[in-house]
């Protein structure tokens, strides 16, 4: 069946380094793809999103490209603050309307100042 | 405009006992989801309902129950609460279609001694 598989945490960077969390995907049609975040104590919330190949999603300096070559959805960041300390989770919605989705483990981030 | 709001924040069982989780969206969303959130598990989607009137089982539905109310409301039961149920619980809603964004409540964390 689909899956979304991502880089374990915890990551740990110091504040203004370049993010990459990796995400990679298996469907069998054409998914739309995002990424999610979750605040300590809160539900998540959309971060971004992409719905084909080649389109790519952005949002609070956050990127990511939907690669379907690669079938991967790598979210990057230029310049991490403190404040985007969180848990990250990459999603596919399956395309035959069934309106599930799918999502990765999760990927901690801790940014130190 | 509340979004999806949950109730209770927090809930303590014990082995044996019944309860229901309650979830309203007022966002005029077809959709609506029920989801376990654990360390290392990522999200797993125990029901969903499509629309008004129809619920279909997610990943891991067993020992819940649910119930689409109308289109605003999605209740959760747990008839005989087992300490395996011990989690996060989120309702998420999403408008028409797989590939559209869902919108997550606050969470209730669950333990069952």
């Amino acid at each position: 069946g689909d899956s979304v598989t991502q880089m374990e945490g915890p990551v740990t960077l110091s504040e203004e380094a370049f993010l990459t969390i990796n995400c990679t995907y298996t469907a069998t049609g054409y998914p739309s793809l995002f990424w999610y975040v979750q605040y300590p104590g809160e539900g998540l919330q959309l971060l971004l999103k992409a719905t084909k190949a080649d389109d790519k999603g952005s949002n609070k300096g956050f990127e990511a490209t939907y690669r379907k070559e690669t079938t991967s959805f790598h979210l990057e960041k230029g310049s991490v603050q403190v404040s985007d300390s969180a848990v990250y989770f990459c999603a596919l919605s399956e395309p035959s309307g069934t309106y599930k989705y799918i999502f990765g483990t999760g990927t901690r981030l801790k940014v130190l100042a | 405009n509340a979004g999806v709001t949950q109730t209770p924040k927090f809930q303590v069982l014990k082995t044996g006992q019944s309860m229901t989780l309650q979830c309203a969206q007022d966002m005029n969303h077809n959709s609506m989801y029920w989801y376990r959130q654990d360390p290392g598990m990522g999200l797993r989607l125990i029901y969903y309902s499509a629309s008004e009137g129809t619920t279909d089982k997610g990943e891991v539905p067993n020992g819940y129950n649910v119930s689409r109310l109308n289109k605003r409301e999605f209740s959760l039961r747990l008839e005989s609460a087992a300490p395996s149920q011990t989690s996060v619980y989120f309702c998420a809603s999403s408008g028409a279609g797989g590939n559209t964004e869902q919108f997550f409540g606050p969470g209730t964390r669950l333990t069952v001694l």
